[in-house]
């Protein structure tokens, strides 16, 4: 089946310093899964960041990139300069099976943490 | 624009019992999934719901999980008989029809 690694469970940067939360991704159902990236600040509920369909194209939100890399199935989520405001759970996805419906499989989250 | 809500944001069970979440999607949202978050398993596809019709009901929870969608803007997860195993965070989501999900604040349920 399809699946989603997302290899540190926790990460801690200092505000301004620049952030890689590494996600690699299998997906056995489908060629070209849609990839995503969604967060959730404290308090609230998941939402996306960002979504990227093409290989080989780059998505971006609030200062986030991601580029969805099929050759080494990756799909990093880099920020060059973090704030504290940051400091929330990141969840990496794929649309397998079939892209038109919400079916997703998710890694297990990084939990990051900007100090100031 | 109002948002997925679930109710209620916390729920505590005595072993055995019967409970019911509650969740409204996204206003002309046609797909609805209930997701259940645990440490050990992650994100897991419990239900989804196109327009109301059940598509998936999530094999390994059939046994006692019941989602239900009365109407296209209102839906339950009924646990029956609830287990300690069940201690989990429900997350009620919706879309379009796409793979975009909107996402409620989630129902925590402790299974004493």
């Amino acid at each position: 089946g399809d699946s989603v690694t997302q290899t540190e469970g926790q990460v801690t940067v200092s505000e301004s310093k620049s952030l890689i939360i590494n996600c690699t991704y299998s997906a056995t159902s489908i060629a070209y899964p849609n990839l995503f990236w969604y967060v959730r600040y404290p308090g609230e509920g998941l939402q996306l960041l960002l979504k990227v369909i093409t290989a080989g194209q780059k998505g971006s939100s609030r200062g986030f990139e991601a580029t969805y890399n099929k050759e080494t199935t990756s799909f990093h989520l880099q920020k060059a300069s973090v704030q504290e405001s940051d400091s929330a759970v990141y969840y990496c996805a794929l649309s397998g099976y079939n892209t038109n419906t919400g079916k997703l499989t998710f890694g297990d989250g990084t939990v990051l943490t900007v100090k100031p | 624009d109002a948002g997925v809500t679930q109710t209620p944001r916390h729920e505590v069970a005595e072993k055995g019992q019967t409970i019911i979440l509650k969740c409204e999607p996204v206003s002309g949202h046609n797909d609805l999934f209930w997701y259940r978050q645990t440490k050990i398993q992650g994100l897991e596809l419990l239900s989804y719901f196109r327009s109301k019709s059940l598509m998936e009901d999530g094999g390994a929870f059939k046994d006692r999980f019941k989602a239900e969608m009365l109407n296209s803007s209102f839906s339950t997860l009924k646990i029956q008989p609830t287990e300690p195993k069940d201690s989990a965070v429900y997350l009620c989501a919706s879309s379009l029809g796409g793979d975009t999900l909107y996402f409620g604040a989630g129902t925590r349920l402790s299974v004493l």
